[in-house]
């Protein structure tokens, strides 16, 4: 069976802190890896991942995927309150029509 | 990134009665459109997939009697919730796939479902 297991479930720092959160996944047909924020709605598209050892980056957030170990980690530097959210992991499969498998996401909490 | 509109953002409705849920893709063709729920404080959970103008592809678990989807036309998707119960309650996403290769996944902003 198909599946994304974040770490950690859920996760409070302070204004400042570094975080990183963790995703592995086991999967029949790899195509992509991809990084959300969800706050109250729908979610965001943070980050497609689909080379092993290619950090990407946007701003303060990182993100970098290890296709043998089969995992990925998402960094947050210098954390604001306005990163709290849940970040969802989710892979693509390269079958069934571009189908996306989720992860239970990692909640922050950032205290100011 | 894509434009996508869903309606209605809430509804509250009584046991027993049916909920529309449209998904409209305002700047693109969706040829596949995925419906999704989330039930409070747990992750996304794939429910159906359909292609534009067949009949609908739906997860294990998930019953297609009861969770009709139309995609008559490669702008809009529709999800009924039929004769819905308290345990329907839930919120709602669509996602359209829009681009053979695009591999960016985009969502609709959610329907949230509460059926008492």
């Amino acid at each position: 069976e198909d599946k994304v297991v974040q770490s950690p479930l859920s996760l409070v720092v302070h204004e400042g802190d570094t975080v990183t959160l963790n995703c592995s996944y086991e999967v029949t047909n790899f195509r992509s890896l991809l990084w959300y924020k969800q706050e109250k709605k729908a979610p965001t598209f943070l980050f497609m991942l689909t080379s092993s050892g290619i950090e990407k980056k946007s701003g303060r957030l990182s993100s970098i995927l290890d296709k043998k170990e089969l995992f990925s980690i998402l960094n947050i530097t210098a954390t604001q309150t306005g990163d709290s959210a849940v970040y969802l992991c989710a892979v693509g499969l390269g079958t069934g029509g571009f189908k996306t498998i989720f992860g239970a996401g990692t909640r922050l909490f950032v205290k100011a | 990134g894509a434009v996508v509109s869903q309606h209605p953002s809430r509804v509250i409705c009584k046991s027993g009665t049916s909920v529309k849920i449209e998904c409209r893709s305002l700047d693109f063709q969706a040829t596949t459109m995925f419906w999704y729920r989330q039930f409070p404080k747990q992750s996304l959970m794939l429910m159906a997939t359909s292609n534009e103008g067949s009949k609908a592809t739906y997860e294990q678990g998930v019953e297609k009697d009861k969770f009709l989807i139309n995609h008559a036309s490669l702008t809009l998707s529709t999800l009924t919730v039929t004769s819905a119960h308290p345990e329907d309650s839930s919120f709602y996403i669509c996602s359209p796939h829009y681009r053979a290769g695009t591999e960016t996944q985009y969502f609709g902003p959610g329907t949230r479902l509460l059926v008492l």
